[in-house]
């Protein structure tokens, strides 16, 4: 079985540009989940999305990121226009349904110069 | 005052020691408490997980919940080198393994 797998691994973008990550869960995972580490922090989380809609985003810091997961696949997060703050490295998990942990991908690095 | 805390460390033990791992927190919420190992450059990789309190054994590790304490452990056994990578205690609430709340991570060096 596939992991999560995230898309690109490491992003190096300018200040003001537009970035767009991409995760694709494990084939038969409803629940994606979006978390940020930023240098010298906790992982945290961004938002949950049950198949294509989203369960909880609590955790997306401003109207700068843009969540998607159309067909209830695939997710997108896209970062526009990004600021330095942004750096970081984004995760992408995924389970089956509630009672069952998370899985992760290895996350993309973003750098904004 | 964060939810989790976790000792940043490092933690250099030789080849053979038994290593504990150590998380405090907050939140009496929690019920879903996960430990994730994470080598360099690589996602966290689920390790072990246990609901409420109690103890929890597999092969080399064992997790245990002191919900009273608001204190989790892992106990590595016979550690190995390739034990080495920094270790995450994650926890959740009621409703499942929603949301993770993570500490900062124990990196963790075993020396042959």
């Amino acid at each position: 079985e596939a992991g999560v797998t995230q898309f690109p691994s490491h992003s190096v973008i300018e200040k003001g540009q537009t970035v767009t990550l991409r995760c694709d869960p494990i084939s038969g995972h409803d629940n994606l989940y979006w978390y940020r580490r930023v240098m010298g922090k906790e992982i945290k989380f961004l938002l949950h999305f049950v198949k294509e809609s989203k369960q909880d985003e609590s955790g997306m810091p401003n109207n700068r990121f843009l969540a998607e997961r159309t067909g209830g696949t695939y997710s997108t997060l896209k970062v526009q226009p990004a600021e330095l703050e942004d750096s970081g490295v984004y995760f992408c998990a995924s389970s089956r349904n509630d009672g069952q942990p998370q899985h992760f991908g290895d996350g993309t690095r973003l750098s904004i110069l | 005052q964060k939810e989790v805390e976790q000792d940043p460390g490092p933690l250099s033990v030789p080849e053979g020691a038994i290593v504990s791992l150590n998380c405090t927190y907050s939140n009496s919420a929690f019920q879903y408490f996960m430990w994730y190992r994470q080598y360099s450059r690589k996602g966290p990789e689920l390790l072990m997980y246990t609901y409420s309190s109690g103890n929890k054994e597999d092969g080399r590790f064992t997790a245990q919940v002191d919900k009273s304490s608001k204190y989790i452990s892992l106990f590595i056994r016979d550690s190995q080198p390739s034990d080495s990578a920094t270790y995450l205690c994650a926890m959740s609430g009621s409703t499942g393994f929603q949301k993770l709340v993570f500490g900062t991570g124990t990196r963790l060096l075993v020396s042959p």
